[in-house]
This record gives structure tokens, C-alpha cells and sequence, in this order.
């Protein structure tokens, strides 16, 4: 069984400009988790995603954005980037909403913004 | 607003010997909570979860951990450490499953030989 897949593996962007972060979740899964690992802010909760809506969002903001396709796949969109948005990019996947699923990651998307 | 303190920035233990990973959380009532570890080669990976029920929780790779309300502390453990369980370590908290999840700045295992 495939794992949770991300693309690309890493990005670079000016400042300015837009990112589109891909993520394939287990086949199967619903639901979809966004994460940013910035070098001193560490793992932060960006977004998470059930059955095609966004159902939460940590405190980023509105320019991080995203959305969930009928497959079940998502896209982290980052508009007008920022220095500050350098970051690992991190994408999970449960099987459903539920509370009692085990979450599993990707590999994750290093953003580079110069 | 919920946080999680790990005190020990970095800790390095002898192959072989027990393993014992401090973790303390502030929040309201009683929270969801988690431990995940990160190594190059094999990214992040949930290692165990606590909603409810047993204090005492077991997960992957023999480590468990014990939710102690009385001191806010869900510390991580594992009873023979081996050179593989070389990473990085983060206790989080939550309000309720894996949404609005709070990460702790991480512990940086070191194994000796």
C-alpha cells in the first residue's frame, strides 16, 4: 500500500509569488492534515480537510489556503510569499474524521523563498 | 490557550539503557495528546495517542507513554533504547483529535554505543 505522497520534494519561490503544494493521501483515506515546520517556530497546524471541506485552520494568514479534491488529494496554496514562509511543508492522512484513526505523514515539501 | 513544555532540549542515552522523555501541557480540560518522532530518514510518524481511557498508552517500536493529570505530564518511555530510536522527539496537545494540534519544540535523541 502506498504511503502518503507529496510533490514537489522541494520548491523555490521569490518572494512574491505563489506556491502549490500537492498531497496524496492513503488510498482510502478522507481526510487530509497540513503542517509547517519553519526553523524556529517549529511544527505548526495549518489546515485540515474531511470529505472535500475544510473543516480547520491553525493561525495562518488567509493568503494559506487550500482545498480537497474529490479523490481525496489536496493542494496548500501560498500566495504572496514571504521570506518567512521557508519552511517543510507537511501533509498527513487519517481514514476518516475520526478521533481514533492513526495519522500517517508524507515526506513533506521543503519551500524555499528567496 | 493550550501549550506543551519538553524541558530537555537534547538528550543522549547509552544503547541499551532506559529511555525516559519529559512532556508537560496546559489545558483546560482534558486534552488530547500525542507524541511523534522524526528522523531523516523516515520523516514524521505518530508513535502513540491518548484521548481517554487507560493512562498508560503503548505504541510503535515498544515505547509508551503515561497521562498523569494530576501533574499535566504525558511522558514518553521506552524501557531499552536501540540506535535506530536516534531523532528527534514532540510531544503535542490538542482540544479534540488531530485538528488545532500544539507541538512542542522537540527532543533531540542521541544513542551511544
Amino acid at each position: 500500500e502506498a504511503g502518503v505522497t507529496q510533490s514537489p520534494t522541494h520548491l523555490i519561490k521569490t518572494r512574491g509569488q505563489q506556491a502549490t503544494l500537492r498531497c496524496s493521501p492513503i488510498s482510502g483515506h478522507t481526510s487530509v492534515y497540513w503542517y509547517q515546520q519553519a526553523l524556529g517556530l517549529g511544527l505548526q497546524f495549518l489546515l485540515w480537510y474531511d470529505e472535500g471541506e475544510e473543516r480547520n485552520r491553525g493561525n495562518f494568514p488567509p493568503r494559506f489556503s487550500g482545498r480537497q479534491f474529490p479523490n481525496y488529494s489536496s493542494e496548500l496554496n501560498v500566495n504572496a510569499l514571504e521570506l518567512e514562509d521557508s519552511a517543510l511543508y507537511l501533509c498527513a492522512s487519517t481514514r476518516s474524521g475520526q478521533d481514533g484513526d492513526t495519522q500517517y505523514f508524507g515526506p513533506g515539501t521543503r519551500l524555499t523563498v528567496l | 490557550a493550550q501549550s506543551v513544555t519538553q524541558p530537555d532540549i537534547h538528550i543522549t542515552v547509552s544503547e541499551g539503557a532506559s529511555l525516559e522523555l519529559r512532556c508537560n501541557y496546559s489545558y483546560g480540560a482534558t486534552p488530547y495528546l500525542f507524541w511523534y518522532v522524526q528522523s531523516p530518514g523516515q520523516g514524521l510518524q505518530l508513535l502513540l495517542k491518548y484521548f481517554s481511557g487507560d493512562t498508560l498508552v503503548q505504541g510503535i517500536k515498544g515505547f509508551e507513554a503515561e497521562f498523569k493529570r494530576s501533574q499535566s505530564s504525558f511522558n514518553l518511555r521506552k524501557p531499552s533504547v536501540h540506535w535506530s530510536d536516534a531523532a528527534e522527539y514532540f510531544c503535542a496537545v490538542a482540544p479534540g483529535g488531530y485538528q488545532k494540534v500544539t507541538f512542542g519544540t522537540g527532543t533531540k535523541l542521541q544513542v551511544i554505543p
